[in-house]
């Protein structure tokens, strides 16, 4: 398995669950990303991950909680959400943080907040 | 403030060439991207600029002009499969990208 997994692919909750995004990257990247999109809006940076430390909090809701437990993995918590969370949350790794290198993409997941 | 700004749709025919636009401002500059998404799929990497001047890989070429602002990529020979959203993306001084709302290229037989 390569590249950039996220999962699940599709997420329906009520805005009082608590769910877990997670997202698992292959490439041995030392940065990890958490995007934003909404439809024919820019991608939007939530969070980033630099050798498992925050470096980046774009003034995101508490209510979106990020985990880095190793250079691996990422993961997106989830509580209390509003109907405007529903979106496409995308991952992404790069080699390194802080220089100008492509950031490589999950799928995604497809979150709907009911 | 920082902004990209590109076009929202563009149509094309398959065999044809186009070219889609994004003029950018961002404190301080640190290259272009361009990413390729399919609907329901992963942004995927086309190509960095940080010069002035044309990139060309294979059908895809990509310009930048640093004084102006401006970058443009190229599609060539253009297949159906090169229907997809098209996201140009600037980076700033503090190394953040800065993105586009992305171009949806649709090409017809």
């Amino acid at each position: 398995e390569t590249g950039v997994t996220q999962t699940p692919r599709h997420l329906v909750m009520g805005m009082t669950n608590k769910k877990s995004l997670k997202c698992e990257q292959h490439l041995g990247h030392n940065a990890m990303y958490w995007y934003k999109q909404s439809a024919k809006k820019p991608l939007e940076l939530m969070f980033v991950y630099s050798l498992e430390e925050r470096v980046e909090n774009n003034s995101v809701p508490s209510r979106f909680s990020p985990e880095c437990p190793n250079s691996s993995h990422l993961f997106l918590h989830l509580h209390t959400l509003q109907p405007e969370d529903s979106a496409l949350y995308l991952c992404a790794s790069s080699q390194e943080f802080g220089t100008p290198q492509p950031q490589h993409f999950g799928d995604g997941t497809r979150l709907s907040i009911l | 403030g920082q902004n990209i700004d590109q076009p929202t749709e563009m149509t094309a025919t398959e065999g044809a060439i186009v070219q889609i636009n994004c003029t950018y401002q961002t404190s301080g500059f640190n290259g272009l991207f361009w990413y390729q998404q399919h609907a329901g799929e992963a942004p995927t990497f086309l190509s960095y600029n940080v010069l002035d001047g044309l990139e060309e890989k294979g059908r895809f070429s990509s310009f930048l002009s640093r004084s102006k602002g401006y970058s443009y990529l190229l599609l060539k020979e253009l297949q159906m499969k090169d229907s997809a959203s098209y996201l140009c993306a600037a980076m700033d001084s503090n190394y953040q990208l800065i993105w586009g709302a992305g171009t949806k290229l649709i090409i017809k037989p």
